[in-house]
């Protein structure tokens, strides 16, 4: 158990529906971020939030809607995908540590999503 | 533009047998490395890294990873291979001083037979 949960850990929905997913982390990290995995592709880093506040947004569609309320919960709004957005979401933590050397990400186990 | 490839999709190796998993990088000054592991229905693990000093750097479950700045390379290697090593393995870079920027490759699958 890497310390980051991810809820829930299978998700299928339509074009038109609204769902969401979460992501809680109980390491006291600063730093949580939004990865999307698909087969044979790189992870492709979606959003960062620092502090509560974010820091990075990699042009993604605005039907993915980040939000952060406090330092141990991220979320994932997700509203009138397409198809092509059926992947595996990852959360990660990490320590907020600009200027020092990298630390590592911790990531949950993800969601596996389905546009259908 | 900063970059790592990982130029096998599978790696098969018999367990006991040593075990190379790939990785080459292209970034502007000295890069951050890392290595993480995916077991099935599990999101990635971290397994080590290479931030500077020895170009040898050991880490989890006794796999290592030997940076090599000539060839831009950084490859994972362990001695004797376990049948629970089988996983899907990423390669990461970073460039600057946070992981807001860790760029991944596309992963190697290993499989290791008994």
């Amino acid at each position: 158990e890497t310390g980051v949960t991810q809820t829930p850990r299978h998700l299928v929905m339509g074009m038109t529906n609204k769902k969401s997913l979460k992501c809680e982390q109980h390491l006291g990290h600063n730093a949580m971020y939004w990865y999307k995995q698909s087969a044979k592709k790189p992870l492709e880093l979606m959003f960062v939030y620092s502090l509560e506040e974010r820091v990075e947004n990699n042009s993604v569609p605005s039907r993915f809607s980040p939000e952060c309320p406090n330092s141990s919960h991220l979320f994932l709004h997700l509203h009138t995908l397409q198809p092509e957005d059926s992947a595996l979401y990852l959360c990660a933590s990490s320590e907020s540590d600009r200027g020092l050397t990298n630390e590592k990400l911790f990531f949950g186990s993800g969601t596996q999503l389905s546009v259908l | 533009a900063q970059s790592v490839a990982q130029p096998e999709d599978q790696v098969n190796v018999a367990e006991g047998n040593p075990l190379t998993v790939k990785c080459t990088y292209s970034v502007s000054g000295n890069p951050y490395l890392f290595w993480y592991v995916q077991y099935p229905n599990r999101g990635l693990q971290f397994l080590l890294k290479y931030i500077t000093g020895d170009n040898l750097v050991k880490g989890s479950y006794g796999f290592e990873a030997e940076f090599n700045k000539s060839q831009t390379s950084f490859h994972l290697k362990k001695p004797s291979a376990l049948v629970s090593d089988s996983a899907l393995y990423f390669c990461a870079v970073s460039f600057f001083y946070n992981t807001d920027k860790l760029i991944f490759g596309t992963g190697t699958r290993l499989q290791v037979f008994p």
